[in-house]
Protein backbone atom coordinates (compact mmCIF):
# COMPACT_ATOMS: atom_id res chain seq x y z
CA UNK A 1 0.00 0.00 0.00
CA UNK A 2 1.38 3.57 -0.94
CA UNK A 3 2.52 5.28 2.15
CA UNK A 4 4.07 8.88 2.57
CA UNK A 5 7.74 8.82 3.55
CA UNK A 6 9.12 11.12 6.41
CA UNK A 7 13.05 11.72 7.14
CA UNK A 8 14.73 11.64 9.27
CA UNK A 9 12.79 9.74 11.76
CA UNK A 10 14.70 12.33 14.74
CA UNK A 11 16.68 14.97 14.14
CA UNK A 12 18.36 16.87 16.68
CA UNK A 13 19.39 20.65 16.28
CA UNK A 14 20.71 23.51 18.34
CA UNK A 15 18.68 26.79 18.90
CA UNK A 16 19.31 28.71 16.01
CA UNK A 17 20.74 26.26 13.30
CA UNK A 18 18.46 25.69 10.20
CA UNK A 19 16.90 22.06 9.55
CA UNK A 20 15.05 20.69 6.95
CA UNK A 21 12.64 18.08 7.32
CA UNK A 22 12.19 15.28 4.26
CA UNK A 23 8.78 13.73 2.94
CA UNK A 24 7.73 12.12 0.25
CA UNK A 25 4.25 11.99 -0.72
CA UNK A 26 2.29 9.92 -2.21
CA UNK A 27 3.44 9.06 -5.93
CA UNK A 28 -0.07 9.98 -7.38
CA UNK A 29 -0.95 12.72 -4.65
CA UNK A 30 -0.95 16.60 -6.07
CA UNK A 31 -1.79 18.33 -2.12
CA UNK A 32 0.80 18.37 0.01
CA UNK A 33 0.51 19.22 3.99
CA UNK A 34 2.30 20.02 7.36
CA UNK A 35 1.22 19.54 10.30
CA UNK A 36 2.90 19.94 13.79
CA UNK A 37 1.95 18.69 17.57
CA UNK A 38 3.79 19.35 20.01
CA UNK A 39 4.37 16.62 23.01
CA UNK A 40 0.99 16.54 24.43
CA UNK A 41 -1.27 18.82 22.58
CA UNK A 42 -3.38 19.16 19.65
CA UNK A 43 -1.92 18.27 16.01
CA UNK A 44 -1.90 21.55 14.70
CA UNK A 45 -2.33 22.57 10.92
CA UNK A 46 1.10 24.49 9.59
CA UNK A 47 0.64 24.91 5.79
CA UNK A 48 -0.92 23.09 2.56
CA UNK A 49 0.46 23.70 -0.81
CA UNK A 50 -0.56 22.55 -4.72
CA UNK A 51 0.84 23.32 -7.98
CA UNK A 52 4.24 24.48 -6.41
CA UNK A 53 2.89 27.24 -4.19
CA UNK A 54 1.03 27.46 -0.90
CA UNK A 55 -2.18 27.33 -1.00
CA UNK A 56 -2.88 27.56 2.84
CA UNK A 57 -1.44 28.44 6.14
CA UNK A 58 -2.11 28.87 9.50
CA UNK A 59 -0.57 31.69 12.18
CA UNK A 60 2.57 29.18 13.26
CA UNK A 61 3.78 29.41 9.56
CA UNK A 62 5.81 32.65 9.95
CA UNK A 63 8.78 33.75 8.13
CA UNK A 64 11.05 31.34 9.77
CA UNK A 65 9.25 28.83 7.60
CA UNK A 66 9.26 27.77 4.06
CA UNK A 67 8.48 24.78 2.25
CA UNK A 68 9.35 23.31 -1.36
CA UNK A 69 9.17 20.78 -3.95
CA UNK A 70 12.53 20.68 -5.37
CA UNK A 71 12.05 17.69 -7.53
CA UNK A 72 8.97 15.60 -8.69
CA UNK A 73 9.19 13.59 -5.80
CA UNK A 74 10.10 15.35 -2.34
CA UNK A 75 8.63 17.99 -0.27
CA UNK A 76 9.89 19.66 2.10
CA UNK A 77 10.01 22.04 5.12
CA UNK A 78 12.82 24.52 6.32
CA UNK A 79 13.23 26.51 9.32
CA UNK A 80 15.62 28.73 8.98
CA UNK A 81 16.93 29.78 12.64
CA UNK A 82 14.74 27.19 14.94
CA UNK A 83 13.88 28.06 18.51
CA UNK A 84 13.55 26.22 21.48
CA UNK A 85 9.43 26.31 20.75
CA UNK A 86 10.11 24.38 17.57
CA UNK A 87 10.83 21.50 18.92
CA UNK A 88 7.61 19.04 18.55
CA UNK A 89 6.56 16.13 15.72
CA UNK A 90 6.57 17.05 12.34
CA UNK A 91 3.69 15.58 10.06
CA UNK A 92 4.04 15.36 6.47
CA UNK A 93 0.52 14.39 4.44
CA UNK A 94 -0.75 14.00 1.06
CA UNK A 95 -3.77 13.88 -0.77
CA UNK A 96 -5.28 13.05 -4.22
CA UNK A 97 -6.93 16.30 -5.77
CA UNK A 98 -10.77 15.11 -5.82
CA UNK A 99 -13.12 17.32 -5.31
CA UNK A 100 -16.20 15.56 -2.70
CA UNK A 101 -15.90 12.43 -0.63
CA UNK A 102 -12.89 11.14 -1.74
CA UNK A 103 -10.06 13.90 -1.00
CA UNK A 104 -8.59 11.78 2.12
CA UNK A 105 -5.25 13.19 3.59
CA UNK A 106 -2.49 10.71 4.41
CA UNK A 107 -0.14 11.17 7.04
CA UNK A 108 3.62 10.14 7.60
CA UNK A 109 4.51 8.76 10.79
CA UNK A 110 6.75 12.23 11.43
CA UNK A 111 9.69 13.60 12.41
CA UNK A 112 10.66 14.58 15.95
CA UNK A 113 12.55 17.76 16.05
CA UNK A 114 14.39 18.12 18.74
CA UNK A 115 16.06 21.58 19.73
CA UNK A 116 18.57 21.72 22.07
CA UNK B 1 -10.86 25.80 16.40
CA UNK B 2 -12.53 21.96 16.32
CA UNK B 3 -15.79 21.90 15.69
CA UNK B 4 -16.07 18.79 17.52
CA UNK B 5 -16.95 17.70 21.14
CA UNK B 6 -15.69 14.33 22.34
CA UNK B 7 -15.45 12.81 25.31
CA UNK B 8 -11.57 12.53 26.91
CA UNK B 9 -11.42 8.67 27.45
CA UNK B 10 -13.27 5.43 27.36
CA UNK B 11 -12.09 1.66 27.94
CA UNK B 12 -13.61 -1.25 26.13
CA UNK B 13 -13.08 -4.69 26.98
CA UNK B 14 -10.73 -6.58 23.93
CA UNK B 15 -13.39 -8.48 21.72
CA UNK B 16 -16.02 -6.36 22.29
CA UNK B 17 -17.66 -3.02 20.40
CA UNK B 18 -16.00 0.23 20.84
CA UNK B 19 -18.48 3.00 20.69
CA UNK B 20 -16.95 6.31 19.90
CA UNK B 21 -19.44 9.18 20.39
CA UNK B 22 -19.09 12.89 18.55
CA UNK B 23 -21.23 16.01 18.70
CA UNK B 24 -20.47 17.86 15.81
CA UNK B 25 -24.01 20.35 16.63
CA UNK B 26 -23.21 23.20 14.35
CA UNK B 27 -22.16 21.06 10.99
CA UNK B 28 -22.97 22.76 8.09
CA UNK B 29 -24.89 20.67 5.04
CA UNK B 30 -21.63 20.84 3.00
CA UNK B 31 -19.23 19.53 5.53
CA UNK B 32 -18.29 15.66 6.17
CA UNK B 33 -17.16 13.74 9.45
CA UNK B 34 -14.19 12.04 9.61
CA UNK B 35 -12.80 9.89 11.91
CA UNK B 36 -8.62 9.79 12.46
CA UNK B 37 -6.74 7.49 15.24
CA UNK B 38 -3.15 8.24 16.63
CA UNK B 39 -1.20 5.16 18.35
CA UNK B 40 1.40 6.40 20.41
CA UNK B 41 3.06 9.62 18.39
CA UNK B 42 2.46 8.18 14.84
CA UNK B 43 0.89 10.05 12.39
CA UNK B 44 -2.82 9.84 12.41
CA UNK B 45 -4.38 7.46 10.45
CA UNK B 46 -7.61 8.19 8.49
CA UNK B 47 -10.64 5.31 9.58
CA UNK B 48 -13.53 6.71 7.33
CA UNK B 49 -15.36 9.56 6.82
CA UNK B 50 -19.13 9.78 5.81
CA UNK B 51 -21.73 12.90 5.04
CA UNK B 52 -25.10 11.66 5.70
CA UNK B 53 -25.51 7.78 5.78
CA UNK B 54 -24.17 5.53 7.60
CA UNK B 55 -20.88 4.29 6.17
CA UNK B 56 -18.76 0.95 6.85
CA UNK B 57 -15.25 -0.26 6.01
CA UNK B 58 -12.65 -3.14 6.98
CA UNK B 59 -11.67 -0.70 9.62
CA UNK B 60 -15.01 0.74 11.59
CA UNK B 61 -18.44 2.03 10.89
CA UNK B 62 -19.73 5.30 11.10
CA UNK B 63 -22.93 6.14 12.03
CA UNK B 64 -23.94 9.55 11.46
CA UNK B 65 -28.13 10.64 13.22
CA UNK B 66 -30.66 11.99 10.69
CA UNK B 67 -29.93 15.84 11.73
CA UNK B 68 -26.01 15.31 11.38
CA UNK B 69 -25.69 16.60 15.14
CA UNK B 70 -23.86 13.95 16.16
CA UNK B 71 -22.09 10.45 15.08
CA UNK B 72 -20.62 6.94 16.86
CA UNK B 73 -17.39 5.57 15.51
CA UNK B 74 -18.09 1.83 15.71
CA UNK B 75 -14.99 -0.75 16.04
CA UNK B 76 -16.52 -4.08 16.08
CA UNK B 77 -14.71 -6.09 17.98
CA UNK B 78 -11.66 -3.99 19.99
CA UNK B 79 -8.13 -5.30 19.99
CA UNK B 80 -5.39 -4.25 22.11
CA UNK B 81 -3.72 -3.00 19.13
CA UNK B 82 -7.06 -0.39 18.55
CA UNK B 83 -5.78 1.31 22.07
CA UNK B 84 -5.00 4.96 20.40
CA UNK B 85 -6.62 8.54 20.26
CA UNK B 86 -9.92 8.89 17.77
CA UNK B 87 -10.11 12.28 16.31
CA UNK B 88 -13.60 12.99 15.01
CA UNK B 89 -12.97 15.96 12.49
CA UNK B 90 -15.59 18.07 10.14
CA UNK B 91 -14.78 19.30 6.87
CA UNK B 92 -15.46 20.86 3.92
CA UNK B 93 -14.32 18.84 1.33
CA UNK B 94 -15.14 21.09 -1.86
CA UNK B 95 -11.80 22.25 -1.85
CA UNK B 96 -8.49 19.89 -2.56
CA UNK B 97 -6.21 21.22 0.16
CA UNK B 98 -8.73 22.08 2.87
CA UNK B 99 -6.69 21.59 6.54
CA UNK B 100 -7.86 19.19 8.73
CA UNK B 101 -8.83 20.83 12.86
CA UNK B 102 -7.90 18.39 15.07
CA UNK B 103 -9.39 18.83 18.71
CA UNK B 104 -8.15 16.76 21.83
CA UNK B 105 -10.22 13.39 20.54
CA UNK B 106 -10.98 10.47 22.37
CA UNK B 107 -7.92 7.91 24.23
CA UNK B 108 -9.37 5.00 23.51
CA UNK B 109 -8.18 1.59 26.11
CA UNK B 110 -8.65 -1.53 24.80
CA UNK B 111 -8.14 -3.89 27.94
CA UNK B 112 -7.62 -6.99 28.10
Amino acid sequence: EPEVTQTPSHQVTQMGQEVILRCVPISNHLYFYWYRQILGQKVEFLVSFYNNEISEKSEIFDDQFSVERPDGSNFTLKIRSTKLEDSAMYFCASSLRTTGAKNIQYFGAGTRLSVL
Amino acid sequence: DAKTTQPPSMDCAEGRAANLPCNHSTISGNEYVYWYRQIHSQGPQYIIHGLKNNETNEMASLIITEDRKSSTLILPHATLRDTAVYYCIVRVTNSGNTPLVFGKGTRLSVIA
